[in-house]
């Protein structure tokens, strides 16, 4: 079965500074997807950015962007240029090509500082 | 529009009522779900619809009954519920190819209905 970690339960930046947060997970399989969530206190879960397996260029949506390592099972996600808006809880997700389910991590709370 | 939308926000229920909870969306997608999530933990799956049909229930208790009436709209009927079950319960869906055709199956949120029984 697959899992996904999430090691650090809270994180905090400073606003417009550079934050990284953790995610491994483990998979016998060679074609899945990789997902970024954000959920603020609003509570809806806000797609971040995603990865496909098979590619090797890591992904990129504006300030966002993730250090996908197949080979360690990391998939980490960067966030630059923090705002006082990417103070959330973030999953990480993941889910098997051709499949419905979604497994996600335990969660890591960001916040952010002026 | 990637808009997933949910009705109503907020409820509160006695254990003896029945209540339904409603999730739509125009966005063509042919998955649809229910989620369940407890303060400060992740979603953890309820049902799948695929096609409007279920495809996947995680061993869901009976209390809890899905409807699917056509591919925009996902009911959830709640009765007998019990205090346990207060939680957000949210809605996804997405985007679904027949065939062999590669797709990235990412699933788009509403806002979510917070339940409360009493």
């Amino acid at each position: 079965a697959q899992t996904v970690t999430q090691s650090q339960p809270e994180m905090s930046v400073q606003e417009a500074e550079t934050v990284t947060l953790s995610c491994t997970y483990d998979t016998s399989e060679s074609d899945y997807y990789l997902f970024w969530y954000k959920q603020p206190p609003s509570r809806q879960m806000i797609l971040v950015i995603r990865q496909e397996a098979y590619k090797q260029q890591n992904a990129t949506e504006n300030r966002f962007s993730v250090n996908f390592q197949k080979a360690a099972k990391s998939f980490s996600l960067k966030i630059s240029d923090s705002q006082l808006g990417d103070a959330a809880m973030y999953f990480c997700a993941y889910s098997s090509y051709n499949t419905d389910k979604l497994i996600f991590g335990t969660g890591t709370r960001l916040q952010v500082f002026p | 529009d990637t808009e997933v939308t949910q009705t109503p926000k907020h409820l509160v229920m006695g254990m003896t009522n029945k209540k339904s909870l409603k999730c739509e969306q125009h966005m063509g997608h042919r998955a649809m779900y229910w989620y369940k999530q407890k303060a400060k933990k992740p979603p953890e799956l309820m049902f799948v619809y695929s096609y409007e049909k279920l495809s996947i229930n995680e061993s869901v208790p009976s209390r809890f009954s899905p409807e699917c009436p056509n591919s925009s709209l996902l009911n959830l009927h709640l009765h007998a519920l019990q205090p346990e079950d207060s939680a957000l319960y949210l809605c996804a869906s997405s985007q679904r190819t027949s065939g062999t055709a590669r797709a990235t199956y990412e699933q788009y949120f509403g806002p979510g209905t917070r339940l409360t029984v009493t």
